[in-house]
Formats: C-alpha cells, sequence, structure tokens
C-alpha cells in the first residue's frame, strides 16, 4: 500500500517561476491537505479538499492553487515562486473518523 | 478558533530516563481528537498516539503515554525509557470532529527531543 505520495522530494525554483507538486493517494480518502513547515512555525494549512471538486483556503493560501479532478490526486500549483515560499511542503490524507496520513515532504528553495 | 501552544521548544532527557512533552489548547468545543505526531530528521510525519476527547481514559502506546486534562485543556505527552530512535520534532495537534473546515489538523509549534547516551 503506497499510502501518500509526494513528489518531487527536492525541487529549486527561481523567483517568478511556476511548477506543480504533485500528491496522490491510494486510500480512497475523501479529505486531502497542503501544509506547509517553516522553522518554529509548525505546519500551516494552505489548502484542504473534503472531497473531488471541493476546495477551500487554508491559513496561508496566497500564492498557491490546488485543484481535485479526482479522489485520489490533490496538485500544489504556484504560479510565480517567491523566496518567502522556501519551505518543506507536505500533503496529508484522511477518511472519516481516521488519523492524518501524511507524505515525505518536498524540500522546495526558491532562490 | 482553536489553538494549540507547546511551551517547551527544546527539552533533553538522557537514555533510559521519562520525559514529559507539554501540550495546551484552546477551544469551545466539547468533543474533539488530539494528536502527538513524531517527526524525525528523516522528515516523516509519524502519528505516536490519539486521544478522543470524550474518553477518561488515557491513551498508552507502548512507551509513549498521554496525561489528557480535558479541564485545564492540558494533552502531554510521556515518553518512558527514552531511546536514542526517540531524539525528533514532537507536535501536539487538535482537530474537530466535525467536517468541513472544522475537520483541518491544528499544529502546535513543535518541541524538539534530544536524547543523550
Amino acid at each position: 500500500n503506497a499510502g501518500v505520495t509526494q513528489t518531487p522530494k527536492f525541487q529549486v525554483l527561481k523567483t517568478g517561476q511556476s511548477m506543480t507538486l504533485q500528491c496522490a493517494q491510494d486510500m480512497n480518502h475523501e479529505y486531502m491537505s497542503w501544509y506547509r513547515q517553516d522553522p518554529g512555525m509548525g505546519l500551516r494549512l494552505i489548502h484542504y479538499s473534503v472531497g473531488a471538486g471541493i476546495t477551500d483556503q487554508g491559513e496561508v493560501p496566497n500564492g498557491y492553487n490546488v485543484s481535485r479532478s479526482t479522489t485520489e490526486d490533490f496538485p500544489l500549483r504556484l504560479l510565480s515562486a517567491a523566496p518567502s515560499q522556501t519551505s518543506v511542503y507536505f500533503c496529508a490524507s484522511r477518511g472519516y473518523n481516521s488519523p492524518l496520513h501524511f507524505g515525505n515532504g518536498t524540500r522546495l528553495t526558491v532562490t | 478558533a482553536q489553538t494549540v501552544t507547546q511551551s517547551q521548544p527544546e527539552m533533553s532527557v538522557q537514555e533510559a530516563e521519562t520525559v514529559t512533552l507539554s501540550c495546551t489548547y484552546d477551544t469551545s468545543e466539547s468533543d474533539y481528537y488530539l494528536f502527538w505526531y513524531k517527526q524525525p530528521p528523516s522528515r516523516q510525519m509519524i502519528l505516536v498516539i490519539r486521544q478522543e476527547a470524550y474518553k477518561q481514559q488515557n491513551a498508552t502506546e507502548n512507551r509513549f503515554s498521554v496525561n489528557f486534562q480535558k479541564a485545564a485543556k492540558s494533552f502531554s505527552l510521556k515518553i518512558s525509557d527514552s531511546q536514542l530512535g526517540d531524539a525528533a520534532m514532537y507536535f501536539c495537534a487538535y482537530r474537530s470532529p466535525f467536517g468541513g473546515s472544522q475537520g483541518n489538523l491544528i499544529f502546535g509549534k513543535g518541541t524538539k527531543l534530544s536524547v543523550k547516551p
């Protein structure tokens, strides 16, 4: 069972470039979310989805877009990368009344 | 809005000793879930223990146990017989039992635990 798969594991971007962080889960979970982790800040919610076709903003959504066309996939798009988006990004999913399952994270550096 | 506070940015424990990590939270809800996650240097987020607020009995998972004080809104993690592999960042987290935005996990800022041999 693969669980939550995130790609890539590492990425370096230049300011202004765009990219998509991929996230897929094979547990048929309705709920999926994206967090960013910064030193001393814990994990902060960027966007989340409670099912295919439904997305909403979290605590720090600016500069990020998401879509949920299928139950399995929840990509995170950076439209124009900024140094402030340098962070570690986690995708996570859960079923009803179950704990959150995390991907292994993506370390993104924006220069 | 709910908040989670971990007041100890860093903690240290001697191998084989016991350590307690603190967590407090603020909520007006009567039912909710609380979690402790471990993040070793590998960056992986690992669920350590989970507590449902309606359960009075404290959750236990092997060497890990919690002291859940609902009235005080406190949820501390006790690690017994500490091992070198316990060295990690530990996050306390809260979740409402409801759906939508209330179902999001809210994290504390974490406690970095070092284990001395």
